[in-house]
């Protein structure tokens, strides 16, 4: 079992409607949980950060936390054809300062 | 600013030979980071270094990776003996502090290792 989770898609959406993506962690160690957008042949970079149980929102994004059940969401309102891209989820150990991804959400926004 | 730059951009060898991969982070970052990313797979954590502290290691898959950061800025991932399993994208990325519970980990655009 791999220690994050993700489906690896491809997901479609249409323009306008929400995504939504979702990620599983097997360590409960895990403490710290990122969101990275990665375009095609370009490097990752971070749209969001959560480390507390709940929702948190930064603009069309919102990062959701359950540490009781281990997982992680993000949710993209109106989507756009810019959002097209593969969304990877990381987290991060209390202590330990590396990131482990999972393989990413392949995400289409349908125009 | 400047950001993370990684030279070269794309580097093709032949298999069994050694190759240097350099990394230069963001000014005053303290941390660095190397990873790797096959097709159409997440990123996997290499080595992490962070001021002059012993570098974190444990995800280096051979011996025949190393890697080394002079002066705590610069860095070099050195594949010997390279195999055809280890052609990826290599990337580096930088962060400014360590320690804090959240912190944002830049990253540059990567060497895209072809191994035949």
């Amino acid at each position: 079992q791999k220690e994050v989770e993700q489906n690896s898609g491809p997901l479609s959406v249409p323009e306008g409607a929400i995504a939504s993506l979702n990620c599983t962690y097997s360590d409960r160690g895990s403490q710290s949980f990122f969101w990275y957008r990665q375009y095609s042949g370009k490097s990752p970079e971070l749209i969001m950060f959560i480390y507390s149980n709940g929702d948190k929102e930064d603009g069309r994004f919102t990062a959701q936390l359950n540490k009781a059940s281990q997982y992680v969401s993000l949710l993209i309102r109106d989507s756009q054809p810019s959002d097209s891209a593969t969304y990877l989820c990381a987290a991060r150990n209390f202590g330990n300062e590396k990131l482990t991804f999972g393989t990413g959400t392949r995400l289409t926004i349908i125009p | 600013g400047a950001g993370v730059s990684q030279s070269p951009s794309n580097k093709v060898t032949e298999k069994g030979k050694d190759v240097e991969l350099r990394c230069d982070p963001i000014s005053g970052h303290t941390a660095l980071y190397w990873y790797r990313q096959s097709l159409g797979q997440g990123l996997e954590f290499l080595i992490y270094f962070q001021g002059n502290s012993a570098p974190d290691k444990s995800g280096l898959p051979s011996d025949r990776f190393s890697a080394e950061r002079t002066g705590g800025s610069v860095s070099t991932l050195t594949i010997q003996r390279t195999q055809q399993e280890d052609s990826a994208v290599y990337l580096c990325a930088s962060s400014p502090i360590g320690s804090r519970k959240a912190n944002e980990q830049f990253f540059g655009p990567g060497t895209r290792l072809t191994v035949l």
